[in-house]
């Protein structure tokens, strides 16, 4: 069975600093897909960044950006120039590819907290 | 935009009660879900649905059943309502087809529900 594994509960960082969270996952497939959520106090869960497996290169969203490594099955997000609006909860998630209604695998949570 | 609502923010039942949960998405999406969030845990699939009618549990169905009548509209309930399901519960929806982008799951607010 697939697990993502988020070992730091709790991450802070100061306004306009770079912060990154850590994500481990395992599994025995070559395809599959990796997520991160952000989940603000508001509680609605928006999708932060995606990355396909079979692409090698990082996957970028503006200030959000990822390390993954394939091999080592590791998969972090870094935070650049951080924002108060930054400060939410943020899940790593995992689908396996090659099925049409792919069932996402979450870590435990990081949460983030910004410092004015 | 993809949107997902969920029929109540916060629910508060009693031992025994039936309580019904729904969840609609504007989006046409084949496929939805049913996870609950617990501090600690992450969120855990419950139950999902890849089409009307269609259901296939998730890693947490005890005491959850589901109903889909229409393609919108995805339905969880609890038969007889127990303190062990305090919990908030998110609703997700996507499309069926693979592929990283069409694998992305959006979210509904989640219901905060309180079973006493």
């Amino acid at each position: 069975a697939q697990t993502v594994t988020q070992s730091q509960p709790e991450m802070s960082v100061q306004e306009a600093e770079t912060v990154t969270l850590s994500c481990t996952y395992d599994t025995s497939e070559s395809d599959y897909y990796l997520f991160w959520y952000k989940q603000p106090p508001s509680r609605q869960m928006i999708l932060v960044i995606r990355q396909e497996a079979y692409k090698q290169q990082n996957a970028t969203e503006n200030r959000f950006s990822v390390n993954f490594q394939k091999a080592a099955k590791s998969f972090s997000l870094k935070i650049s120039d951080s924002q108060l609006g930054d400060a939410a909860m943020y899940f790593c998630a995992y689908i396996a590819g090659g099925t049409s209604y792919g069932k996402l695998t979450f870590g435990q949570g990081t949460i983030l907290t910004v410092h004015p | 935009d993809v949107k997902v609502t969920q029929s109540s923010r916060y629910l508060v039942k009693r031992t025994g009660e039936k309580v019904f949960l729904e969840c609609v998405q504007d989006m046409d999406h084949e496929n939805m879900f049913w996870y609950r969030q617990d501090p600690g845990l992450g969120l855990r699939l419950i139950y999902f649905s890849y089409d009307v009618k269609m259901k296939e549990k998730g890693d947490i169905p005890e005491g959850y059943s589901v109903s889909r009548e229409k393609k919108e509209r995805f339905s969880l309930i609890l038969e007889s309502a127990s303190t062990n399901q305090t919990s908030m519960y998110l609703c997700a929806s996507s499309f069926s087809a693979s592929g990283g982008a069409r694998q992305t799951q959006y979210f509904g607010p989640g219901t905060r529900l309180l079973v006493l």
